[in-house]
């Protein structure tokens, strides 16, 4: 069971596409997040959500919108993107409070060309 | 930026030497948790320390936290090859459950 999975792991792109990573899980934890991850920056956090149909944003918003209508699915859409957004998107996962320990997915490798 | 900087950004030691890295934030936190991430994958929970606490031991990992100086530091004792990963620190607010994520310390351990 692998609890929290990414799709699609690897992605290519080019500017001015849309494009949506999903984030599924098979657990029932009411926090999930998206990071970027970039050399240099390390991970920064582009939104979350504390449960089904609420999210905020985070570090980084801008160029990303996020919906969360089921608990167990949280994707992220790219609407037009840029090659700035080229970088490994990671989402995660948080139960109880929210501020507890955070399980990773594997990730999603995105290239905007 | 509200992230939090480790120190070394590399650090490359002989197997069974100790392992040192540091992280420093700027805000008041909840608590400080640290992570290693293996080329390619995703991060992996390591430890959590809260606000109140100053020291905690999990194995081999040895985790301090000095709030006056918003600074923490973990240890790894006797390394091994295969603790050779990056680590990171993530500081979490009283307000609004955010992770603010270090840049990482690359650690490679020699066989």
């Amino acid at each position: 069971d692998a609890g929290i999975t990414q799709s699609p792991r690897y992605k290519i792109t080019e500017t001015g596409r849309q494009v949506t990573l999903m984030c599924h899980q098979t657990w029932s934890h009411s926090y999930m997040f998206w990071y970027r991850q970039d050399l240099g920056h390390g991970l920064r956090l582009i939104y979350y959500s504390a449960a089904a149909d609420i999210t905020d944003k985070g570090e980084v918003p801008d160029g990303y919108v996020v919906s969360r209508s089921k608990t167990e699915n949280f994707p992220l859409t790219l609407e037009s993107a840029t090659r700035s957004q080229t970088s490994v998107y990671f989402c995660a996962l948080s139960g109880g409070s929210g501020t507890g320990e955070l399980f990773f997915g594997e990730g999603s490798r995105l290239t905007v060309l | 930026s509200q992230q939090g900087e480790e120190d070394p950004q590399a650090l490359s030691i002989q197997e069974g030497e100790n392992a040192t890295m540091n992280c420093s934030y700027k805000t008041s936190i909840n608590n400080l948790q640290w992570y290693r991430q293996n080329s390619g994958r995703g991060l992996v929970h390591l430890i959590l320390i809260r606000s109140n606490e100053r020291e905690k031991h999990s194995g081999r990992l040895r985790v301090t936290l000095d709030t006056s100086k918003k600074s923490s530091s973990l240890l790894i004792t006797a390394s091994r090859a295969a603790d050779t990963a990056s680590y990171f620190c993530a500081t979490v607010t009283n307000t609004g459950n955010q992770f603010y994520f270090g840049t990482g310390t690359s650690l490679t351990v020699i066989p």
